[in-house]
């Protein structure tokens, strides 16, 4: 089944306490992105990956970073979390960025910094 | 810049009523433009689209038509059901291959039994 697998899916954690969300596909797809969602503001990109060790920054990176080094695989990581990073998160890919390809998105990873 | 303008929610309807959630949209050129739903608890789903003007994408009961002259996206239903319940995203993608895709806020319906 084509999907886009993120864990975990609920996370309470700390401030300062590193973290990572992992994010695969299974799609051979390569562009993946990630967005967090807040009441009010919609989805916000964070960062994208266009292929393998290719990524850039999104609207709101601050506070974040990525790798891609296998084509599957784009994990988010969160260095030193802090509250305002309380958020839903969600991964996506598609194909290409081509405008007329379809986003398949994550289910989601809700997580709480106290 | 490129921007999505849905309408707010929440809406609030009963079962088989008629549905319309207004999209509009600011771009340059012919932008792809997108319907995503979310149900509780879950990811973003594809529920139609339209690559370019006129185009009618339509899945589900769900349809929405590309009107460059309005730069409209407005998503209908005839007879919404309860299971329809979601939030809805409308999303433009540029036509710039560096462009990212824009939502919108989403738009909370709540079906009534």
């Amino acid at each position: 089944e084509a999907q886009v697998t993120q864990n975990p899916r609920y996370l309470i954690t700390v401030t300062g306490k590193k973290l990572t969300v992992t994010c695969s596909q299974n799609m051979n797809h390569e562009y993946m992105s990630w967005y967090r969602q807040d009441p009010g503001l919609g989805l916000r990109q964070i960062y994208y990956s266009m292929n393998v060790e290719v990524t850039d920054k999104g609207d709101v990176p601050e506070g974040y970073k990525v790798s891609r080094k296998e084509k599957r695989n784009f994990p988010l990581i969160l260095e030193s979390p802090s509250p305002n990073q309380t958020s839903l998160y969600f991964c996506a890919s598609s194909l290409t960025r081509t405008s007329t390809d379809t986003q398949y998105f994550g289910p989601g990873t809700r997580l709480t910094v106290l | 810049g490129d921007s999505v303008t849905q309408m707010e929610g929440p809406v609030t309807l009963s079962e088989e009523a008629f549905l319309t959630i207004n999209c509009t949209y600011t771009a340059t050129g012919y932008p792809s433009l997108f319907w995503y739903v979310q149900y509780p608890g879950e990811g973003l789903q594809l529920l139609l689209k339209a690559t370019k003007a006129d185009d009618k994408g339509s899945n589900k009961g769900f349809e929405a038509t590309y009107r460059k002259e309005t730069t409209s996206f407005h998503l209908e239903k005839g007879s919404v059901q309860v299971s329809d319940s979601a939030v809805y995203f409308c999303a433009l993608w540029p036509m710039n291959r560096d462009d990212k895709i824009i939502f919108g806020k989403g738009t909370r319906l709540h079906i009534l039994p």
